[in-house]
């Protein structure tokens, strides 16, 4: 089992859809989650932090469910300028600091 | 402006050949990283550093070495021994350090990455 999994998609749904995508992880003990947004050919951007009680930021909803270990991110009203790949990142213990990454999950909103 | 800055943005290089990747930043971080991502692929961590003067092995380090002489810079050389080479290579910075108990600490920020391209 990978450390770090996501559905690597593509999700395409229309404008103004709610899309929803999950990342599961394999270490129970993993401390600190994230979702970052990369555009084709650019870097990875950080999006949110995921937090135990869950973080909403506009349109962005960030949740963290530890009993089933995953992490998901929920956009509502999606727009065109949604489309990219959304990539979770969790770091696995706390005495580290190596992030492990998923390989993404690719989403293309359309017309 | 502070952030992180790679460069060059593209390169070639002959095989056989040694290149050294730049990667400088201004946000004061401790902990610095070098990741490589190849199509449709995550990223893959090749050596980190949480402090001036040390480095860690990732999970891909075979022919690739680094230094970290000043906090702010963190250059990438990629040897003849590396097989691969092909691939976009992203720096990251945190804040890492002595506040690394602090949840945002741990937060890693990229720079625009470099694309090497063996000929």
């Amino acid at each position: 089992r990978k450390e770090v999994e996501q559905d690597p998609g593509p999700f395409n749904v229309p404008e103004g859809a709610t899309v929803a995508f999950n990342c599961t992880y394999s270490n129970s003990a993993s401390q600190s989650f994230f979702w970052y947004r990369q555009d084709c050919r650019k870097e990875p951007k950080l999006l949110m932090s995921v937090y135990s009680s869950g973080n909403e930021d506009g349109r962005f909803t960030a949740q963290l469910n530890r009993a089933s270990q995953y992490i998901s991110l929920l956009i509502r009203d999606s727009k065109l300028s949604d489309s990219a790949t959304y990539l979770c990142a969790v770091i696995l213990s706390y005495n580290t600091d190596k992030l492990i990454f998923g390989t993404g999950t690719r989403l293309q909103v359309f017309p | 402006d502070g952030g992180i800055t790679q460069s060059p943005k593209y390169l070639f290089r002959k095989e056989g050949q040694n290149v050294t990747l730049s990667c400088e930043q201004n946000l004061n971080h401790d902990a610095m990283y070098w990741y490589r991502q190849d199509p449709g692929q995550g990223l893959r961590l090749i050596y980190y550093s949480q402090i001036v003067n040390d480095f860690q092995k990732g999970d891909i380090a075979e022919g690739y070495s680094v230094s970290r002489e000043k906090k702010e810079s963190f250059p990438l050389t990629v040897t003849s021994a590396q097989k691969n080479p092909t691939a976009f290579y992203l720096c990251a910075s945190s804040i890492g350090g002595s506040l690394r108990e602090a949840r945002r600490a741990d937060t890693q920020y990229f720079g625009p990455g470099t694309r090497l391209t063996v000929l």
